[in-house]
């Protein structure tokens, strides 16, 4: 069974930084296609970024580019989502998503950007 | 960017009543299309991928179709379970799209 785990969200100030992790399990992390997507407060979902199973493409979404930086260690299954000048509306929810069909998302971590 | 366009946003509906949601891509996007269900607190769910292709687990009660810019979801016959908020995404181009969402409450 396919298990995503986010961590590294909480509460930082505006300009600050944050590095989010995603620990993942119950398949071949390196074959993969990874993603991170968003949701802010009683809002819709948005994709922020996606890296390719070897890390040698990445894409991200017009609001984020410049800021925040989608890694990962296949050696380690892991994910990270590094950001970078936070602003207020960085604020919300942020999915690990496995696939370059999206099919698993994890549970989430909450990102709040405020003063 | 490709623009997801969902209808309706929201509807009322009674258990057993067929469903249908509508998805709207502003170029087409062949039938690379993903349809998500998501309950309050909870993360998104897959339902289908490819347009019409269930998930493992889904109950057959959902389908999808449609290609190029026009997608649908159908529920035959709604259960109680089946009330949330339903999102289709788009994954043919970068950026990668989501429709705005389409929440299915009791009548």
């Amino acid at each position: 069974e396919v298990h995503l785990v986010e961590s590294g969200g909480g509460l930082v100030q505006p300009g600050g930084s944050l590095r989010l992790s995603c620990a993942a399990s119950g398949f071949t992390f390196s074959n993969y296609w990874m993603n991170w997507a968003r949701q802010a407060p009683a809002k819709g979902l948005e994709w922020v970024a996606s890296i390719k199973h070897d890390g040698s493409e990445e894409h991200y979404v017009d609001s984020v580019k410049g800021r925040f930086t989608i890694s990962r260690d296949n050696a380690k299954n892991s994910l990270y989502l590094h950001l970078n000048s936070l602003r207020a509306e960085d604020t919300a929810v942020y999915y690990c998503v496995k696939g370059h069909t999206p099919d698993s998302w994890g549970q989430g971590t909450l990102v709040t950007v405020s003063s | 960017d490709i623009q997801m366009t969902q209808s309706p946003s929201s509807l009322s509906a009674s258990v057993g009543d067929r469903v249908t949601i509508t998805c709207r891509a502003s170029q087409g996007i062949s039938t690379y299309l993903a349809w998500f269900q998501q309950k309050p607190g909870k993360a998104p769910k897959s339902l289908i991928y490819a347009a019409s292709s269930l998930r493992s687990g889904v109950p057959s009660r959902f389908s999808g179709s449609g290609s190029g810019t026009d997608f649908t979801l159908t529920i035959s016959s709604l259960q109680p379970e089946d009330f949330a908020t339903y999102f289709c995404q788009q994954y043919n181009f970068y950026p990668l799209t989501f429709g705005g969402g389409t929440k299915v409450e009791i009548k």
